[in-house]
């Protein structure tokens, strides 16, 4: 059973860029929730999405922003990249929003911002 | 706010030597506890989800418990490969579906 796929692993970007990540959920799991670790505040929730509506949003800024398609594969977009914005960014999935099992992360993107 | 707090922040254990690891919470209402393993370069690994006071599960040399303030994660006899970061996450009960997650324990198993 193939698990939570992230792609890319590892990304350097340039400050002022955007950036794009994506994530390919467990086949069946129709919730997607994003979170941001560092070392600092260790992991954040970003937003979660679930039948392509994002249903919570954390205390992240605008330039954070997500989408979920069809296929319940999710996407998540970084503008005007900020060095405060390295991160390991996770995404984590599970069957519905109902249910309490544990969510299945991904491995993540290391983002990392010059 | 919800509010998730672990401790020790480091542990540095001999192999076989039991211990424990505390997350101590304070959420509205519970609607569940999480436990997560995580490798470093690696996500979360779940391990239980704890749902109400009086509740224990346990998985090989894994055991938790929770009460009505916080969680215990006991380790019995530890290897090397238990070695990892074990982090502890809430998720409250109402519309949100966020983990609020703590520090986490930084947990090293000497040979």
């Amino acid at each position: 059973k193939a698990g939570v796929t992230q792609t890319p692993r590892y990304l350097i970007k340039t400050r002022g860029q955007q950036v794009t990540l994506s994530c390919s959920p467990i086949s069946g799991h129709r919730s997607v929730s994003w979170y941001q670790q560092t070392p600092g505040q260790g992991l954040q929730f970003l937003f979660e999405y679930f039948s392509e509506t994002q249903r919570n949003k954390g205390n992240f800024p605008g330039r954070f922003s997500g989408r979920q398609f069809s296929n319940s594969r999710s996407e998540m977009n970084v503008s005007t990249l900020e060095l405060g914005d390295s991160a390991l960014y996770l995404c984590a999935s599970r069957r519905t929003r109902d249910t309490t099992d544990g969510y299945t992360f991904g491995s993540g993107t290391r983002l990392t911002v010059v | 706010e919800d509010q998730v707090t672990q401790s020790p922040e480091a542990l540095r254990l001999q192999e076989g030597e039991s211990s424990s690891l505390n997350c101590s919470y304070t959420v509205s209402g519970l609607r569940g506890l999480f436990w997560y393993r995580q490798d470093p370069g690696k996500g979360p690994e779940f391990l239980f989800t704890l749902y109400s006071a009086g509740e224990e599960k346990e998985k090989e040399r894994l055991k938790a418990t929770l009460t009505k303030k916080e969680s215990f994660l006991h380790i019995t006899a530890p290897k090397p490969e238990d070695s990892a970061t074990y982090l502890c996450a809430v998720q409250e009960t109402g519309g949100r579906r966020a983990l609020t997650f703590g520090s986490g324990t930084r947990l090293q198993v000497q040979p």
